[in-house]
């Protein structure tokens, strides 16, 4: 089975500064997805960011990047130039490729933006 | 651009009470997904279905089902409602089972008193 691991249960940048919120996982499958969903308050999944496993280079979107280490299963979400609309609920979620469909979750890492 | 639809978005039930909660896809989009989020919790996955067909199964009890129509909406049929069952209910839509991304509707809360 998969697990989805994230460490940290809160965190808190200040507005304008650089935050990264941690994610491990578990697989014995070689091709998979790897997502960043936020979760406002409104309680909204919203996709952040996706990897896909057999892609080396790192996303990016904007101010939100990746860095993927794949030996280490790793999937660690950087935020840039954070900003009071930023906070939330992150939650780090892994999909195979090819056997079950599902998404699985991390239990996910409460942001907290000060201004 | 036109997301996944849930509906209602609230809904009140008492314990022993039955509850369906309907979701209608991304325009053509073919598989949908059944999500469970409890208070503070992740979303555990209940069950998908692709080209109206169950395609896999989750934590799901006996006293759910589920369907998906030929117009690719799906419907989540609670009954037996438990005070456990309250609890954020979202659905997501892909094209495709090995589509790589699921696009989530609001949700709606199910409240059982």
């Amino acid at each position: 089975a998969q697990t989805v691991t994230q460490s940290q249960p809160e965190m808190s940048v200040q507005e304008a500064e650089t935050v990264t919120l941690s994610c491990t996982y578990d697989t014995s499958e070689s091709d998979y997805y790897l997502f960043w969903y936020k979760q406002p308050p409104s309680r909204q999944m919203i996709l952040v960011i996706r990897q896909e496993a057999y892609k080396q280079q790192n996303a990016t979107e904007n101010r939100f990047s990746v860095n993927f280490q794949k030996a280490a299963k790793s999937f660690s979400l950087k935020i840039s130039d954070s900003q009071l609309g930023d906070a939330a609920m992150y939650f780090c979620a892994y999909r195979a490729l090819y056997n079950n469909n599902d998404m699985r979750f991390g239990a996910g890492t409460r942001l907290t933006v000060k201004p | 651009a036109a997301g996944v639809i849930q509906s209602p978005r609230h809904l009140i039930k008492e314990k022993r009470e039955t509850a369906t909660l309907k979701c209608y896809p991304i325009p053509r989009h073919d598989t949908v997904y059944w999500y469970q989020q409890g208070p503070g919790q992740d979303p555990q996955f209940l069950i998908s279905f692709y080209e109206k067909m169950q395609s896999d199964k989750g934590s799901i009890p006996d006293r759910f089902s589920a369907q998906q129509f030929s117009d690719y909406h799906s419907e989540l049929n609670m009954s037996s409602l438990e005070l456990g069952d309250s609890a954020l209910y979202f659905c997501a839509s892909s094209s495709g089972l090995a589509a790589d991304t699921q696009y989530f509707g609001p949700g709606t809360r199910l409240t059982v008193l």
